[in-house]
């Protein structure tokens, strides 16, 4: 059955390593989120894409942080250099939105995610 | 600011029992809200998107309500399971778009027990 697919599952990593996360949304959607989850925050939106191009990264500290879409296929959310409050679970998720905003009233479907340690 | 404030922070109940979580929310102008339910370990699935013009939705047990006047929402789960054990995210979208369009709230954790 279709699902978005992520890698790696878990990253250990020490402080200012690079981190590249992977991400594989549905076949045939055209929108990718990224977020991200803390036990303190909760979770936050980081970034999005629209048929491949970013419409908004104004979550994601930019300094740091930078999201690719390659190609249909693959989402890249990349980390350089890590820092210990990295530390937490990146989850993608991939839609379909055939008008209107992203944000509007469109199912998300969420890929399992991959829990970032940085040491 | 946009805030999304979710009641209680945890709730332990027996199988087969009913609850209501609640959701109140401060984000204008109001987009729609979303109702999840995130198992441990698992990335988060949808149960219900509700816009401006819905008050009632239902998904299997689940039943979403939202009183757009009062800027409140609540989750009914009906004749509870244990695979109904998962935290429940509130989430509100505003009109605008953007990251910052979208407000989180800090979930529900549900505990069914036997």
């Amino acid at each position: 059955d279709a699902r978005v697919t992520q890698t790696p599952r878990h990253k250990v990593t020490e402080m200012g390593q690079e981190v590249t996360m992977r991400c594989q949304p549905i076949l045939g959607h055209n929108t990718v989120f990224w977020y991200r989850q803390t036990m303190m925050q909760g979770l936050e939106l980081l970034a999005y894409f629209r048929n491949r191009a970013p419409l908004d990264d104004s979550g994601m500290p930019k300094d740091r942080f930078s999201a690719e879409m390659p190609d249909a296929t693959l989402a890249t959310l990349k980390i350089q250099p890590s820092e210990p409050r990295d530390s937490a679970v990146y989850f993608c998720a991939s839609g379909l939105v055939q008008g209107g905003s992203p944000m509007g009233g469109h199912e998300q479907f969420f890929g399992p995610g991959t829990r970032l340690t940085v040491l | 600011k946009n805030q999304v404030e979710q009641s209680p922070q945890s709730l332990i109940i027996l199988e087969g029992k009913n609850c209501t979580l609640q959701c109140n929310y401060t984000v204008s102008p109001f987009s729609n809200l979303r109702w999840y339910k995130q198992d441990t370990g698992r990335g988060p699935v949808s149960l219900t998107i509700m816009t401006f013009s819905e008050n009632t939705k239902s998904n299997g047990r689940y039943t979403a309500t939202l009183d757009a006047d009062t800027k409140q929402s609540s989750l009914h789960i009906t004749a509870s399971q244990l695979s109904d054990s998962a935290s429940y995210i509130c989430v509100v979208s505003a009109r605008r778009g953007g990251a910052d369009g979208l407000t989180f709230g800090k979930g529900t954790h549900l505990i069914i027990q036997p």
